[in-house]
């Protein structure tokens, strides 16, 4: 079945560093991709999302790449501040209502 | 702004007790979802439905039932609950879609089972 795999947290950076979640999934078809953030004491909100190969989201600062061929969506952002600390999910949606989410990922930024 | 609310944030109950979790969308989404969240496991999907009165099996129903009477209302029930129940509970809804289509989450009901 489809699954989706993230680098194991915690990241733990400083303020204004670069960051790079990396994400992989296995589908059988063409899913769609999404990136998930959880803010502490919140529920999930969507943080971008790419629905066919080759297509960037990006929402503020952080951007992902839909590669077909190596099967992944890693996230990523030029300068972290400490309000991006969160937990982030990747997620896959693949032809229907249903989305399958990674284990997710703990951010830390430090100041 | 799509509202998404959990009746309630913390819940306690004893082993054994009926317990019943409320959801509630103000945007008139056909899709309503109930899942639970674990340290390192992420998001397992228990129940969702498409529809009034129409439901389907996740990942992991066992132990779990829902209920869908009103568009706006999905309710997750816990028949018997049991310590391994203790878990984050998230409900989240979207419109009807092949994919690309945002789920907008609740707060999330943390629920300790004692």
């Amino acid at each position: 079945g489809d699954s989706v795999t993230q680098m194991e947290g915690p990241v733990t950076l400083s303020e204004e560093a670069f960051l790079t979640i990396n994400c992989t999934y296995t589908a059988t078809g063409y899913p769609s991709l999404f990136w998930y953030v959880q803010y502490p004491g919140e529920g999930l909100q969507l943080l971008l999302k790419a629905t066919k190969a080759d297509d960037k989201g990006s929402n503020k600062g952080f951007e992902a790449t839909y590669r077909k061929e190596t099967t992944s969506f890693h996230l990523e952002k030029g300068s972290v501040q400490v309000s991006d600390s969160a937990v982030y999910f990747c997620a896959l949606s693949e032809g229907g209502n249903k989305l399958v989410f990674g284990a997710g990922t703990i951010l830390r930024v430090k100041s | 702004d799509v509202k998404v609310t959990q009746s309630s944030r913390y819940l306690v109950k004893r082993t054994g007790e009926k317990v019943f979790l409320e959801c509630v969308q103000d945007m008139d989404h056909e899709n309503m979802f109930w899942y639970r969240q674990d340290p390192g496991l992420g998001l397992r999907l228990i129940y969702f439905s498409y529809d009034v009165k129409m439901k389907e099996k996740g990942d992991i129903p066992e132990g779990y039932s829902v209920s869908r009477e009103k568009k706006e209302r999905f309710s997750l029930i816990l028949e018997s609950a049991s310590t391994n129940q203790t878990s984050m509970y998230l409900c989240a809804s979207s419109f009807v879609g092949t994919g690309g289509y945002e789920q907008y989450f609740g707060p999330g009901t943390r629920l300790t089972v004692t």
